[in-house]
């Protein structure tokens, strides 16, 4: 079945960088593009920004820039999220969700969605 | 950036009564392509968002047909016809026409 499989629960400290992954299956990875959402304990989503598997093209939130970077392996289907400089305010359960392989919407965005990791920044 | 503005934040529901949650963006969400990506997302506790309705008013395999999904250019509209037990959680709307976003949540619980 389509599914996107997530790394596990992460503990950093403060000013240190995090790597989750999101490995794909049940479809084919390179017609489809990757968007991350976070979620601060008790808040709503936040959408952090895209990355296409098709040609790797990436849009990232301008909050988020110079700070995030995103990255796919097509050839094992797994997608990338890498956060560095690290923050008590980034505590956060990280998802990712399959997406447009371009910048072209489509129906097909944020329909399958991983089961998401929980990142926690303290001293 | 665009921004979405649901309203109630919380709704209280009785069983097998119906519930209804508004949405609102600060620009038109119809595309270039005439279609409007309007998503609606339930958050059940503990669990991922789950996709309902994509553009507007379709409904996702698997989704119950007592969730309908209505509206057009900035004003959308969440209907449940009748309150089940399952549909408690956190209801989302998104607009996908340009760059993400999503509203802040409505949560819906039983009386």
């Amino acid at each position: 079945q389509v599914q996107l499989v997530q790394s596990g629960a992460e503990v950093k400290k403060p000013g240190a960088s995090v790597k989750v992954s999101c490995k794909a299956s049940g479809y084919t990875f390179t017609s489809y593009g990757i968007s991350w959402v976070r979620q601060a304990p008790g808040q709503g989503l936040e959408w952090m920004g895209w990355i296409s598997a098709y040609n790797g093209n990436t849009n990232y939130a301008q909050k988020l820039q110079g700070r995030v970077t995103m990255t796919t392996d097509t050839s094992t289907s797994t997608a990338y999220m890498e956060l560095r400089s690290l923050r008590s305010d980034d505590t956060a359960v990280y998802y990712c969700a399959r997406d447009s392989p371009t910048s072209t919407v489509t129906e097909d965005a944020f329909d399958i969605w991983g089961q998401g990791t929980m990142v926690t920044v303290s001293s | 950036d665009v921004v979405m503005t649901q309203s109630p934040l919380s709704l209280p529901v009785t069983l097998g009564q119906p519930a209804s949650i508004s949405c609102r963006s600060s620009q038109s969400l119809v595309y270039s392509d005439g279609n409007t990506y309007l998503n609606w997302f339930q958050q059940r506790p503990g669990q991922s968002p789950r996709r309902l309705i994509y553009k507007v008013s379709n409904r996702d395999s698997g989704v119950p047909d007592r969730f309908s999904g209505s509206g057009s250019g900035t004003d959308f509209t969440l209907k449940i016809s009748r309150v089940e037990a399952e549909d408690v959680g956190v209801y989302y709307c998104m607009q996908g026409t340009h760059w993400p976003s999503f509203g802040q949540g409505t949560k819906v619980e039983i009386k």
